[in-house]
């Protein structure tokens, strides 16, 4: 079993509709949740995280946790085609390297 | 502002050739830094990490190795270049302590 694991996609959906990227892990050491968005041939980009459960926002996204079901959200409001990347959830366990274990990263497609 | 340099951008090599690449990161000191692999279809794989001068950590066996011979400074190298070696290389820094990584545009490798 994977430690993390993506729907790869793609997901294509009309601009301004409500978008839900989703993951699951396996280890419930990880402590902090990373969500990376990456344009085609372009290094990822750190878009938010959260640290434990709950929900973060930040202008048109939220990021929800819930450990108890070790599953991972990115939610986006009114989609915008510059929207159109892949989407990786990034877990890490902390520690002084924090290092980070990637899921595979879904494709979303918002049409205008 | 911080900023992470890769290079060279593209490079197609043949079986057996060797490898350098290199990264650097400007406006930061003692940063952890990070090579990461990205094959087609997949996530990100950790191959190397580094919490300062002369310290590598390895995560993955293969005929990949890594220096860090300045602060600021990543070098992915290989003395005999494989097929499967081909991949989009990512170089990635966080402050000590930090759980936010950042990455660098990328370099692409096709082994021929």
């Amino acid at each position: 079993q994977k430690e993390v694991e993506q729907d790869p996609g793609p997901l294509s959906v009309p601009e301004g509709a409500i978008v839900s990227l989703n993951c699951t892990y396996s280890n419930s050491a990880f402590q902090y949740f990373m969500w990376y968005r990456q344009y085609s041939r372009k290094g990822p980009e750190l878009l938010m995280y959260t640290y434990s459960s709950g929900n973060k926002e930040d202008g048109r996204f939220t990021a929800q946790v819930d450990k108890s079901s070790k599953y991972i959200s990115l939610f986006i409001r009114d989609s915008q085609p510059s929207d159109s990347a892949t989407y990786l959830c990034a877990p890490g366990k902390g520690g002084a390297t924090n290092k980070l274990i990637f899921g595979t990263g879904t494709l979303l497609a918002v049409q205008p | 502002s911080q900023t992470i340099h890769q290079w060279p951008a593209t490079l197609v090599q043949p079986v057996g050739s060797p490898l350098s690449l290199e990264c650097t990161v400007e406006g930061t000191s003692n940063p952890n830094l990070y090579w990461y692999r990205q094959a087609a279809g997949r996530g990100l794989q950790l191959l190397f990490y580094s919490v300062g001068i002369g310290q590598i950590s390895s995560e993955v066996p293969q005929n990949l190795s890594a220096s860090r011979p300045q602060d600021r400074q990543f070098i992915l190298s290989s003395k005999k270049l494989l097929l499967s070696d081909s991949g989009f290389y990512l170089c990635a820094w966080s402050r000590q302590g930090s759980y936010e990584q950042y990455f660098g545009p990328g370099t692409r490798l096709t082994v021929t």
